[in-house]
């Protein structure tokens, strides 16, 4: 099993639109999580922390599940420029320092 | 400020050569990652380098693959002996400080075709 696994999509959907991205991890004893956002051909780039509690930055929200596993990310009203590829990342317990593990990501398609 | 650099962009050699990949982090950022990532495919953990600690080399593929931090800051990745497996872009990434909570900042990458 990978340690971090998420749905490679596309999610193909209209501007405007809800979409949500499921990722499961692995490492019971994980501690941070984060999604990360990738553009064609570049690096990637933080989006957003994922807290215990949930938490939200505009359009986004993120949510984790520790009970389940897995962590979600949910883009309401999809604008063309939110096309990307979505990265979902764990911090696994690694002997006290910040080893990301990165899925393999899904991938977003807004069209008009 | 300035942001992770890498150098160079892009690099096309042939099978057999060897490659150095280099990485200057942010200016103050203790800690530094290599990363791999083929095509289609998610991000590999390569090495890790904080401070003067011994680097966490777990993810090197095969020991012609090979990385050093000197100074505390710059970084080269070399790569002996490339194969047409090594294909891929290798990014850098540094942040502040080995906290669970910090960014990891990636440099652009660099972009190894071998032929």
């Amino acid at each position: 099993r990978k340690e971090v696994e998420q749905d490679p999509g596309p999610f193909n959907v209209p501007e405007g639109a809800t979409v949500a991205f499921n990722c499961t991890y692995s490492n019971s004893a994980s501690q941070s999580f984060f999604w990360y956002r990738q553009d064609c051909r570049k690096e990637p780039k933080l989006l957003m922390s994922v807290y215990s509690s949930g938490n939200e930055d505009g359009r986004f929200t993120a949510q984790l599940n520790r009970a389940s596993q897995y962590i979600s990310l949910l883009i309401r009203d999809s604008k063309l420029s939110d096309s990307a590829t979505y990265l979902c990342v764990v911090n696994p317990p690694s002997g006290g320092y910040n080893k990301l593990i990165f899925g393999a990501g899904t991938r977003l398609a807004v069209h008009p | 400020g300035a942001g992770v650099s890498q150098s160079p962009s892009n690099k096309v050699t042939e099978k057999g050569k060897d490659v150095e990949l280099r990485c200057d982090p942010i200016s103050g950022h203790t800690a530094l990652y290599w990363y791999r990532q083929s095509l289609g495919q998610g991000l590999e953990f390569l090495i890790y380098f904080q401070g003067n600690s011994a680097p966490d080399k777990s993810g090197l593929p095969s020991d012609r693959f090979s990385a050093e931090r000197t100074g505390g800051s710059v970084s080269t990745l070399t790569i002996q002996r490339t194969q047409q497996e090594d294909s891929a872009v290798y990014l850098c990434a540094s942040i502040k400080q080995a906290g669970a909570a910090d960014t990891q900042y990636f440099g652009p990458g660099t972009r190894l075709t071998v032929l």
